[in-house]
């Protein structure tokens, strides 16, 4: 089946560095993926939808120079978070949804950032 | 207004009994899908069960089933014979639209414990 690698599964960095996340489409090509962050105990909040060879659709409240995201092929997407603060500390999940087929979008695994 | 509703914070249930997740849903759309998503505490997003909006009939997979009342518009999800591995944080969301690449929205979910 469809299957949606994100690495890294955990990452720490120091305050002011900039972290990249990768979520990959295995065995599909994703022309869409969605990013999501999710603060403890709370919901998944959308970030951004990423378009392959477009710019990336932000939501509203969330700043695209901080949150970078580069969608260059057809089967990866990376975010990047910019110089880091604490509070960027969060865990970030990408998804990918399947032409046709299957109705359920394909998460990645998640990445837990920590920033010291 | 929320899209999606959860009104369970957390949920105890006794093993092998059956327990319901509420989820009440609020859109405008007449085509739109419903999902139900299990994360534990590794993180990772495991889809259970959809529904769309169009389906007359509940969708059911394996001890998953959903009570969907498009009237209420609720879409409560029912497992049945609970096990200890079923505990979990439990997310409703839906899917305005018909296609794959529409974003989805969730609610704020529902922790689960099954108690031996």
């Amino acid at each position: 089946g469809a299957v949606v690698s994100q690495h890294p599964s955990r990452v720490i960095c120091k305050s002011g560095t900039s972290v990249k996340i990768e979520c990959r489409s295995l065995d599909f090509q994703a022309t869409t993926m969605f990013w999501y962050r999710q603060f403890p105990k709370q919901s998944l909040m959308l970030m951004a939808t990423s378009n392959e060879g477009s710019k990336a659709t932000y939501e509203q409240g969330v700043e695209k120079d901080k949150f970078l995201i580069n969608h260059a092929s057809l089967t990866l997407s990376t975010l990047t978070v910019t110089s880091a603060h604490p509070e960027d500390s969060s865990f970030y999940i990408c998804s990918a949804p399947l032409w046709g087929g299957s109705t359920e979008a394909f998460f990645g695994q998640g990445t837990r950032l920590t920033v010291v | 207004a929320q899209k999606i509703t959860q009104t369970q914070p957390g949920m105890f249930v006794q093993e092998k009994e059956a327990v319901t997740l509420d989820c009440t849903y609020d859109t405008s759309d007449q085509s739109y899908g419903l999902f139900w998503y299990k994360q534990p505490s590794s993180g990772e997003m495991i889809f259970l069960i959809y529904q769309g909006s169009y389906d007359e009939q509940n969708a059911t997979e394996g001890r998953y089933s959903l009570n969907f009342q498009k009237a209420r518009k609720s879409a409560n999800l029912v497992i049945s014979a609970s096990q200890l591995g079923d505990s979990a944080m439990y997310f409703c969301a839906m899917r305005e639209g018909t296609g794959n690449f529409n974003k989805f929205y969730f609610g704020s979910g529902t922790k689960l414990n099954v108690k031996p």
